[in-house]
């Protein structure tokens, strides 16, 4: 079993919707939760940063931790056509602390 | 706009050529890594190192080799390239202590062995 799973779409929305991309775990070790966002033939980039449980919010993106479902979320608020591209999660604790697991992504389309 | 650069950005090379891939950063980061990701697939670390010379192997198992000899530099090199080596690789880096989970990413080198 993968320590991450994240849904790998493709998820294609219209202008103006929102979005909601999950990831879930197994290791209960998890303390850092990152979201990292990558575009065409880019590397990835960090989008959010959250320790531990609850929720934080940047601008159009929240991100939320649920550690007793060991659960996490990036909503993306009146997304636009640049928000385009790979989100991948990433974690890191325990054993693992300062080293990322990454989720595989998905890949979002927003249509104008 | 991060400071790190991977060349070539593509390479398409005959099975058992040696290769290397070049990874540089300015940033002055202590950390640095090199990654694999398949298409739809996750990113697997293969390599990291905390500083010069020192580095470790990575999560998934792989054939290629690493060295750390100045801050700045971490390349890649697989001595006989198979077939199995195609995939992108991604270089990264970050600071060592503070903010130690943004990791700054290379745009990548994409690599088909023949």
């Amino acid at each position: 079993q993968k320590e991450v799973e994240q849904d790998p779409g493709p998820l294609s929305v219209p202008e103006g919707a929102i979005v909601s991309l999950n990831c879930t775990y197994s290791n209960s070790a998890f303390q850092y939760f990152m979201w990292y966002r990558q575009y065409s033939r880019k590397g990835p980039e960090l989008l959010m940063y959250t320790y531990s449980s609850g929720n934080k919010e940047d601008g159009r993106f929240t991100a939320q931790v649920d550690k007793s479902s060991k659960y996490i979320s990036l909503f993306i608020r009146d997304s636009q056509p640049s928000d385009s591209a790979t989100y991948l999660c990433a974690l890191s604790g325990g054993t693992s602390y300062g080293k990322l697991t990454f989720g595989q992504g998905t890949i979002l389309t927003v249509h104008p | 706009e991060a400071d790190i650069y991977q060349t070539p950005r593509y390479l398409v090379i005959g099975t058992g050529k040696k290769i290397t891939l070049e990874c540089s950063q300015t940033m002055g980061h202590d950390k640095m890594y090199w990654y694999q990701q398949d298409p739809g697939m996750e990113l697997h670390l293969i390599h990291y190192s905390y500083g010069v010379n020192s580095t470790e192997k990575g999560d998934l198992s792989s054939e290629s080799t690493v060295s750390r000899i100045r801050t700045e530099h971490f390349p890649l090199t697989l001595e006989s390239a198979r077939p199995s080596h195609t995939s992108q690789y991604l270089c990264a880096s970050s600071e060592l202590a503070r903010d130690w989970y943004e990791q700054y990413f290379g745009p990548g080198t994409r690599l088909t062995v023949t």
